[in-house]
């Protein structure tokens, strides 16, 4: 059983749809985030919410756009996204931000692919 | 900002073989290494880590080795058995305390 539970496993969008990816945990982490992943690579690091805040951005185009509704949960906005964005998009969580470096919990991830 | 080279890409083992995965990382103010396995279609998940308090930490067949000195650390696995297949990353933290990942390595391991 995963602790951070990701919605929805699959997704197949067009180029000019709007769809939204979910994300919750409910270990009590106040830091989450979202990581792309392409076939054998490592997880890339998107955003990271810390406090309900966003701390950082690794310069993610704008049709990403995060949204951290409260400690629970995390949301990915998805829009005009081109087929380079298919991947996997996997949300993880931890205890806090810069706090000893606490172990990531990862979600298994949405699949997504833009036809 | 860290960078994190992980060795080998691939590793082929037989069942019951020992497998040693190597890391270097670059900033020396690291102190947290976790190592993460990733099966086909699965997430990542955290099977050790090691602060830089401590060269090395056991749990069954999985240990880490850390080199401060050297800024390298090890996974090893021993008495392979073929569910150990899986892709594994290093990591290190960066300044900010998020992660930088290795690249990657692919062990197989054969009955």
């Amino acid at each position: 059983d995963t602790e951070v539970t990701q919605t929805p496993k699959h997704l197949v969008m067009g180029m000019t749809n709007k769809k939204s990816l979910k994300c919750e945990q409910h270990m009590g982490h106040r830091a989450m985030y979202w990581y792309k992943q392409k076939a054998k690579k490592p997880p890339e690091l998107m955003f990271v919410y810390s406090y309900e805040k966003l701390s950082i951005n690794e310069s993610v185009p704008s049709r990403f756009s995060p949204e951290c509704p409260n400690s629970s949960l995390l949301n990915l906005h998805l829009h005009a996204l081109q087929p380079e964005d298919s991947a996997l998009y996997l949300c993880a969580s931890s205890h806090a931000q810069g706090q000893g470096n606490s172990p990531l919990h990862f979600g298994n991830g949405t699949r997504l692919t833009v036809t | 900002g860290e960078n994190v080279e992980q060795h080998p890409s691939t590793l082929s083992v037989q069942e019951g073989d020992s497998a040693v995965i190597k890391c270097t990382y670059s900033d020396s103010a690291s102190n947290y290494f976790p190592w993460y396995k990733q099966e086909l279609g699965k997430r990542p998940q955290l099977i050790i880590d090691i602060r830089s308090n401590v060269g090395e930490k056991k749990d069954q067949r999985i240990a880490v080795t850390l080199n401060k000195t050297a800024k390298h650390f090890s996974l090893h696995i021993t008495e392979t058995q073929p569910e150990d297949s899986a892709v594994y990353f290093c990591a290190a933290p960066r300044s900010d305390s998020t992660l930088t990942f290795g690249k990657g390595t692919m062990l197989l391991v054969s009955p």
